[in-house]
């Protein structure tokens, strides 16, 4: 079956410190990978994906992840923290096997606290 | 987001009655799907539909209907069958084609009093 872990619910960085926030996949195949966003009370942001090509992807706002098929993971990185950055973040993971369906299958959430 | 309205934002049921959620579309998107979200849970879908007249169970349809009589549209009905209905409800819509990204609405939270 497949499944999206996010091992921290939260995780605390300074801004101006690099951030990583972790995610780990489970699909048969080769997986179609996602970032978003989420601000309280608010619908889901696209951040950035992965789908075939460079195992770096650049995404919106200066985030970037890494996509790497050995560990089955693709973590999400930004250089340089800043407060507005604080937020929930779900990775999810959409298997070839959806077929036409397009399902997605999300970790359940990190939220991310940057302070000054 | 963007071409994708949710309403109403918030919505207060009773115990034992029938509220219906709106989703509307004008990105012309063939696929649309229902989620709901619990903290620390994730999204869980509910129901989704590929076109008009037809759509299928997500992991946990138990209480929830829909319909599809529009490519615009894909109400959601909250039925008194669904005992813990309290959540956030995100509607999201999908484009055809190899990478397609969902796109979201601004959610609906339900509360029941």
């Amino acid at each position: 079956a497949q499944s999206v872990a996010q091992p921290e619910d939260q995780v605390n960085v300074a801004e101006g410190n690099p951030l990583t926030v972790k995610c780990t996949y489970s699909v048969s195949g080769n997986p179609y990978l996602f970032w978003y966003v989420q601000y309280p009370n608010r619908g889901l942001q696209f951040l950035l994906k992965y789908i075939t090509g460079d195992n770096l992807v650049k995404g919106s706002y200066g985030f970037e992840a890494e996509f790497n098929k050995s560990q089955t993971s693709f973590h999400l990185k930004k250089p340089s923290a800043l407060v507005s950055d604080s937020a929930l973040y779900f990775c999810a993971v959409r298997g070839p096997n959806s077929g036409n369906t397009g399902k997605l299958i999300f970790g359940q959430g990190t939220t991310l606290q940057v302070k000054p | 987001d963007g071409g994708i309205t949710q309403s109403p934002k918030y919505l207060f049921r009773k115990e034992g009655q029938n509220v219906t959620l709106s989703c509307e579309q004008n990105l012309n998107h063939d696929a649309m799907y229902w989620y709901r979200q619990d903290p620390g849970q994730g999204l869980r879908l509910i129901y989704y539909s590929q076109i008009v007249n037809d759509f299928q169970k997500g992991d946990i349809a138990e209480g929830y209907s829909v319909s599809r009589e529009k490519k615009e549209s894909f109400p959601l009905t909250v039925t008194s069958a669904q005992k813990n209905p309290t959540a956030f409800y995100l509607c999201a819509t999908q484009p055809k084609g190899t990478g397609r990204v969902a796109f979201f609405g601004q959610g609906t939270r339900l509360t029941v009093v």
